[in-house]
């Protein structure tokens, strides 16, 4: 069964970069593409942009002048940077695997942009 | 990029009853297109895949149906652990992939 764990910092000041790392066990990083999704407080879900294990990328277009994903095969993880964030960043930040639908999830991570 | 709406925004049913939520994309998406069940405080837990197919450990109350663009999540008879947030999902055209404004399922 394959499980993620998001981990980073809770708290990022206005303009400053937002990174988070999900960690991937129970399965192999080749089998999926491997995504991150976000979610306002109170609000529905956001996807921002995956990654294959080759490294190829995908954003979402509005947000993809500040977002990069990249992947550590060798750790079995996948990164999420978003630059210059505001506070209409702070959200719940999810990471899944992606094979169409988003098979497994990670417990999320709340991110708040705040000085 | 392909819209989801969903409907109703609010659903109130009571234990025990059936449930029946609606989703529709802006372009036929043939059967492309998953649900997910999100409590509040935890992460969306994928419920079905291809418009129909239950996921791993989903029990059989939940059932999906429909094609193209118009698409129906059906609860058979509501336990008190279903009520939550249910998200529609299109990988048809992909990217972007796109998830539904959500319906919230309350008790009645």
């Amino acid at each position: 069964q394959v499980q993620l764990q998001e981990s980073g910092p809770g708290l990022v000041k206005p303009s400053e970069t937002l990174s988070l790392t999900c960690t991937v066990s129970g399965g192999s990083m080749s089998s999926y593409y491997w995504s991150w999704i976000r979610q306002p407080p109170g609000k529905g879900l956001e996807w921002i942009g995956y990654i294959y294990y080759s490294g190829s990328t995908n954003y979402n277009s509005s947000l993809r002048s500040r977002v990069s994903i990249s992947v550590d095969n060798s750790k079995n993880q996948f990164s999420l940077k978003l630059n210059s964030v505001t506070a209409a960043d702070t959200a719940v930040y999810y990471c899944a695997s992606l094979y169409g639908s988003f098979d497994h999830w990670g417990q999320g991570t709340l991110v708040t942009v705040s000085s | 990029e392909i819209v989801m709406t969903q409907s109703p925004a609010t659903l109130s049913v009571s234990p025990g009853e059936r449930a029946t939520l609606s989703c529709r994309a802006s372009q036929n998406i043939n059967n492309n297109l998953a649900w997910y069940q999100q409590i509040p405080g935890q992460a969306p837990r994928l419920l079905i895949n291809g418009a129909s197919t239950r996921a791993t450990g989903i029990p059989a109350r939940f059932s999906g149906s429909g094609s193209g663009t118009e698409f129906t999540l059906t609860i058979s008879s509501l336990q008190s652990e279903d009520f939550a947030f249910y998200y529609c999902q299109q990988y048809s055209n992909w990217p972007p992939l796109t998830f539904g404004g959500g319906t919230k399922v309350e008790i009645k």
